[in-house]
């Protein structure tokens, strides 16, 4: 099986710009999460999505906002750029089901590096 | 506020050596996953414990769960340099997001 994949792998902005990544998950691989990581904060859950719906979120700002497709790619969108925004966003997929019980194993993509300047 | 506190931050040991890296929480998880990443790359899953004083073996990585399911160890014996990476552990509560311990730097020198 192929794993995930992300693009862009590399990115750089300017303050106040959006941005979009991509993220395409496992085949059979509903569940979609995105995670923001720093050398500061360390790895920080951004939000799930499950069949197209929002299951989970973390505390980010209404700016970083997602999507997902019946096909289950997901993207995520972040408006209004600060430099704190530079980071690695990672895409996880996993075969966590509906009901949200089995355990939440991710399968992490390799990255969008996003530098703001 | 970590809910999953990782030690030692940093471990800096010669090729050989043997090494243990510890996850702690006061929250109880339903399963403790460990994760290994290398630069520029995004965490790769080893391995998932859900049963209290569960005990894993992969190769020379020995993974255990606590009895009271609140805390993990993570064991290598005799490192080699192909260890070296961030190593990371998350615990799972069902229905919820993981929540990830801050990682543990390993570099394993020859």
């Amino acid at each position: 099986k192929a794993g995930v994949t992300q693009t862009p792998r590399y990115l750089i902005k300017t303050r106040g710009q959006q941005v979009t990544l991509s993220c395409s998950p496992i085949s059979g691989h509903r569940s979609v999460s995105w995670y923001q990581q720093t050398p500061g904060q360390g790895l920080q859950f951004l939000f799930e999505y499950f069949s197209e719906t929002q299951r989970n979120k973390g505390n980010f700002p209404g700016r970083f906002s997602g999507r997902q497709f019946s096909n289950s790619r997901s993207e995520m969108n972040v408006s209004t750029l600060e430099l704190g925004d530079s980071a690695l966003y990672l895409c996880a997929s996993s075969p966590r089901g509906s009901t949200g019980q089995e355990h939440y194993e991710q399968y992490f993509g390799p990255g969008t590096r996003l530098t703001v300047t | 506020t970590q809910l999953l506190e990782q030690s030692p931050q940093f471990l800096s040991i010669q090729e050989g050596e043997n090494l243990t890296v510890y996850c702690n929480s006061s929250s109880v998880f339903s399963s403790l996953q460990w994760y290994r990443q290398e630069p520029g790359e995004g965490p790769v899953l080893l391995v998932t414990v859900v049963t209290g004083g569960e005990v894993k073996k992969l190769k020379r990585l020995t993974f255990q769960f606590g009895d009271a399911r609140k805390d993990s160890s993570l064991h290598i014996t005799a490192a080699q340099p192909g260890d070296t990476g961030l190593y990371l552990c998350a615990g799972g509560r069902y229905g919820n997001k993981l929540v990830f311990g801050a990682g543990t730097i390993l570099r394993v020198k020859s």
